[in-house]
């Protein structure tokens, strides 16, 4: 099993949809979580990162974190073409604290 | 506005021929982290600095070594570059390990 999973995609979802990215991991004591957007050819970006469980909005983006599912999942309202990337989930473990662990990403591409 | 910068964007290097990146960071982060990513798959984290103690991972190979002369630098050096090496290498920081980790834009390493 490893330790954060994502499905590869592609995830296809027309304009102004809402794209559903989810992410398992494995890891109980994990506590923090982000969320990075990663052109093709480019670094990750920060998008969001959350530490609690429910939701967190930001602009079109929410992140949900389920941690008695282990599951954490991110909403990106209104997509748009430019939206189009690999997203990639991260996970801090629990024992170091310091080693970020990254699913395989979702490649997500918003038709016109 | 304070960044981190990778230098060089490319770069080509023959087989075995020593090659070093570097990164440079004005946000003032007591972390840096040095990590490699091959097409479609997940950043490998190789090495950490907290300020400047130096964490290894158990899987990085011994080939590859950084170095922290200052708060705001830190190189990657690889002594002898196999085909395998090739990949994007990304550095990022972050105020404190359990923080979010901003990347720099990543050096593309080619081996002739």
């Amino acid at each position: 099993q490893k330790e954060v999973e994502q499905n590869s995609g592609p995830l296809s979802v027309p304009e102004g949809a809402i794209a559903s990215l989810n992410c398992t991991y494995s890891d109980r004591g994990s506590q923090s979580f982000f969320w990075y957007r990663q052109y093709s050819g480019k670094s990750p970006e920060l998008i969001m990162f959350i530490y609690s469980n429910g939701d967190k909005e930001d602009g079109r983006f929410t992140a949900q974190l389920n941690k008695a599912s282990q599951y954490v999942s991110l909403l990106i309202r209104d997509s748009q073409p430019s939206d189009s990337a690999t997203y990639l989930c991260a996970v801090l473990k629990g024992d170091s604290s310091y080693k970020l662990i990254f699913g395989s990403g979702t490649r997500l591409l918003v038709r016109p | 506005d304070a960044m981190v910068i990778q230098n060089p964007r490319y770069q080509v290097t023959q087989f075995g021929k020593p090659v070093t990146l570097s990164c440079s960071q004005t946000l003032n982060h007591n972390v840096m982290y040095w990590y490699q990513q091959k097409s479609s798959q997940a950043p490998k984290l190789l090495f950490h600095y907290y300020d400047k103690d130096f964490n290894n991972e158990a899987d990085t190979p011994d080939n590859f070594q950084s170095r922290r002369p200052n708060t705001s630098f830190c190189f990657l050096d690889i002594r002898s570059p196999g085909l395998g090496d090739a990949a994007m290498y990304l550095c990022a920081t972050s105020s404190r390990t359990s923080q979010p980790q901003h990347f720099g834009d990543g050096t593309r390493l080619s081996i002739l």
